[in-house]
């Protein structure tokens, strides 16, 4: 079983739409994280939490919001989707001081 | 802002020989760099680190090399091969107060054929 799932896999929705992308995690670790890849753009930091009762900003956190609903859950919400959050996102764990982060297999998102 | 810059969007090599992936990045406070490895519709996968107080690290057919007065690494893969053949983004770690997060480059595709 994989350590970081994320669901949907897939999906297509849109403008104007509310939308919530799942993590889970069955590694153990309090670090959990979400980001969005671009083509030429990398990897960008959405969200952060360093244990359930801590949420941080990233980069790019403009129409995103995120709960942390347990250490193994963590979830991403688009409250209104736009066509340009059209992107693959990703979920990553990481130990406490740990510079190694696990990511999951990725969501790709299409808002039209 | 891009503070880790990946100026090679691809790179092809041919099997056997040697594959080298550039990294460039601006803040001289990251302390520990990294290297990710990407395949089609998977998440990334941790390749190999480096600590800022080396120089080298060195795994098998992975070797990454950090020149910290040219705010430079690199990834060497030698021999190359094709199941090397991959999107390889190189990160840095900025450590700051209570922050603690990666800052990853745009990512080299890397493609080795026979």
């Amino acid at each position: 079983d994989a350590d970081v799932t994320q669901t949907p896999r897939n999906r297509i929705t849109k403008t104007g739409k509310r939308i919530m992308l799942e993590c889970s995690q069955t590694k153990g670790h309090d670090r959990m994280y979400w980001y969005r890849q671009d083509p030429g753009l990398g990897l960008r930091l959405i969200y952060y939490s360093f244990d359930v009762k801590d949420i941080n900003k990233g980069e790019i956190s403009d129409g995103y919001s995120v709960s942390r609903q347990a250490q193994a859950k963590f979830s991403l919400s688009l409250e209104s989707a736009i066509p340009n959050q059209t992107a693959l996102y990703f979920c990553a764990t990481g130990g406490a001081n740990s510079y190694e982060q696990y990511f999951g297999p990725g969501t790709r998102l299409t808002v039209t | 802002d891009q503070q880790v810059k990946q100026n090679s969007p691809s790179l092809s090599v041919q099997e056997g020989r040697i594959s080298i992936l550039n990294c460039d990045y601006t803040n001289s406070m990251f302390d520990y760099f990294l290297w990710y490895k990407k395949y089609p519709a998977e998440g990334p996968t941790f390749l190999i680190s480096i600590s800022s107080i080396k120089d080298k690290n060195e795994d098998g057919r992975f070797t990454v090399f950090l020149n910290k007065s040219a705010k430079h690494l690199s990834l060497h893969i030698v021999p190359s091969q094709p199941g090397d053949s991959a999107v390889y983004f190189c990160a840095a770690r900025s450590l700051s107060k209570n922050t603690d997060k990666l800052i990853f480059g745009t990512g080299t595709r890397l493609q080795v054929f026979p």
